[in-house]
């Protein structure tokens, strides 16, 4: 069965903490890993990785995929309390399906 | 703007009623699009994948006679909830799959059950 892992799925921080999100996987028909960012509505698309050792990144944002290991991080530096929100991992299937893990929620405390 | 439209954003309906969902592609034709359904605190679950001119495809567990899903053209997706219990409130979204493999989704709708 297919599945996504994230950890931890809860994280409180300071203004100005990096922080390390995780997301392990176990899809068959891997096409992409994707990360959102999510508030009070839809989640925003912040990476999308298909290559293993490639760092993307996005201002005070980075990720990089491991498909040998099967898992992917989100890094955040500098965090702000804008950053508090909840974060998802998402694989996606050569059919488009995606499968999210649980989430990580992120507060930033000022 | 927005690229996947979904109506409404909001809805409250009473116990036993039917409400229904919709998601436009807007600007490309989606022949694939899909439902997700996000109880609180909870991630996005997928419940069924949505084919233009086909049957939905469900996941195990999602009855399909109470959420029913056409996707009659290739800009839009309805879900329909039927029969609404106070446990089917959650947060219902869409996603569209556009050429190239890049994914969309609709602003989501509060489904209230009361």
């Amino acid at each position: 069965e297919d599945k996504v892992v994230q950890s931890p799925l809860s994280l409180v921080v300071h203004e100005g903490d990096t922080v390390t999100l995780n997301c392990s996987y176990e899809v068959t028909n891997f096409r992409s890993l994707l990360w959102y960012k999510q508030e009070k509505k839809a989640p925003t698309f912040l990476f999308m990785l298909t290559s293993s050792g490639i760092e993307k990144k996005s201002g005070r944002l980075s990720s990089i995929l491991d498909k040998k290991e099967l898992f992917s991080i989100l890094n955040i530096t500098a965090t702000q309390t804008g950053d508090s929100a909840i974060y998802l991992c998402a694989v996606e299937s050569n059919t488009g399906k995606l499968i999210f893990g649980q989430g990580t929620t992120l507060q930033v405390k000022p | 703007g927005a690229v996947v439209s979904q109506h409404p954003s909001r809805v409250i309906c009473k116990s036993g009623t039917s409400v229904k969902i919709e998601c436009r592609s807007l600007d490309f034709q989606a022949t694939t699009m899909f439902w997700y359904r996000q109880f609180p605190k909870q991630s996005l679950m997928l419940m069924a994948t949505s084919n233009e001119g086909s049957k939905a495809t469900y996941e195990q567990g999602v009855e399909k006679d109470k959420f029913l899903i056409n996707h009659a053209s290739l800009t839009l997706s309805t879900l329909t909830v039927t029969s609404a219990h106070p446990e089917d409130s959650s947060f219902y979204i869409c996603s569209a799959l556009l050429t190239g493999n890049t994914i969309y989704f609709g602003e989501g709708s509060w489904l209230t059950v009361v």
